[in-house]
């Protein structure tokens, strides 16, 4: 079973500055993760896939980066619809995936 | 246009089993995989299993194998999950999502809210 770690669990910026989520996994994956945007009320909306690929629609401010193990999502600048809660997604021996626990993006 | 319609929300007690079904439209069901996810109140997502719509292969999360069955409806485009022996542990918002091998999960249902409680 892979187990996938998210860090922080919360992170507390402002609007504008600039955010680092990072994800690692048990055991190397290649470039086998997702990274999912979840609102309070809303559904989760898929960000980025293959790591490093961002899904149609996603604006660019979004970077996903990282293989084997170590992967990382970044916001360049935050904007006030960007505070919500971030999970990656392992897909390392499909069909079977995890999710991390979530990384919470708050408003300082 | 994509969509995945999901079953009202319910309320069961313990010991119970549950039915869940979601409705798709708007794309080639058979092309795509279904996967459930779940969220507790208060935790993150959870993902609990998976069918192929195109080969009826499925897989299941080990800690859920020995009490879900997804089944599939290739004439109506519906997956339905079914869940038992429930606790209040299972009370969550059920999820399914499209999935596909290279993109993941890129359209989700609305979710169902299960309340298990007597």
């Amino acid at each position: 079973e892979i187990v996938v770690t998210q860090s922080p669990d919360t992170l507390a910026l402002s609007p504008g500055e600039r955010a680092t989520l990072s994800c690692r996994a048990s055991h190397s994956i290649d470039t086998s993760i997702a990274w999912y945007q979840h609102k309070p009320g809303q559904v989760p909306r898929l960000l980025i896939n293959d790591a490093s690929n961002r899904v149609t629609g996603v604006p660019d401010r979004f970077s996903g980066s990282g293989s084997g193990t170590d992967f990382t999502l970044t916001i360049t600048s935050l904007e006030p619809e960007d505070f919500a809660v971030y999970y990656c997604q392992e897909r390392g021996r499909w069909p079977r995936l995890s999710f991390g626990g979530g990384t919470k993006v708050e408003i300082k | 246009q994509v969509h995945l319609i999901q079953s009202a929300a319910d309320v069961k007690k313990p010991g119970a089993s549950l039915k869940l079904s979601c409705q798709t439209s708007g794309y080639t069901f058979v092309h795509y995989g279904i996967s459930w996810v779940r969220q507790a109140p208060g935790q993150g997502l959870e993902w609990m299993g998976w069918t192929s719509a195109y080969n009826g292969n499925i897989n299941y999360a080990p800690r859920f194998q020995d009490r879900i069955t997804l089944t599939t409806d290739t004439s109506t485009g519906t997956v339905y999950m079914d869940l038992r022996n429930l606790t209040s542990d299972d009370t969550a918002v059920y999820y399914c999502a499209r999935d596909e091998p290279q993109v993941q999960l890129d359209h989700w249902g609305l979710g169902t809210l299960v309340t298990v409680s007597s």
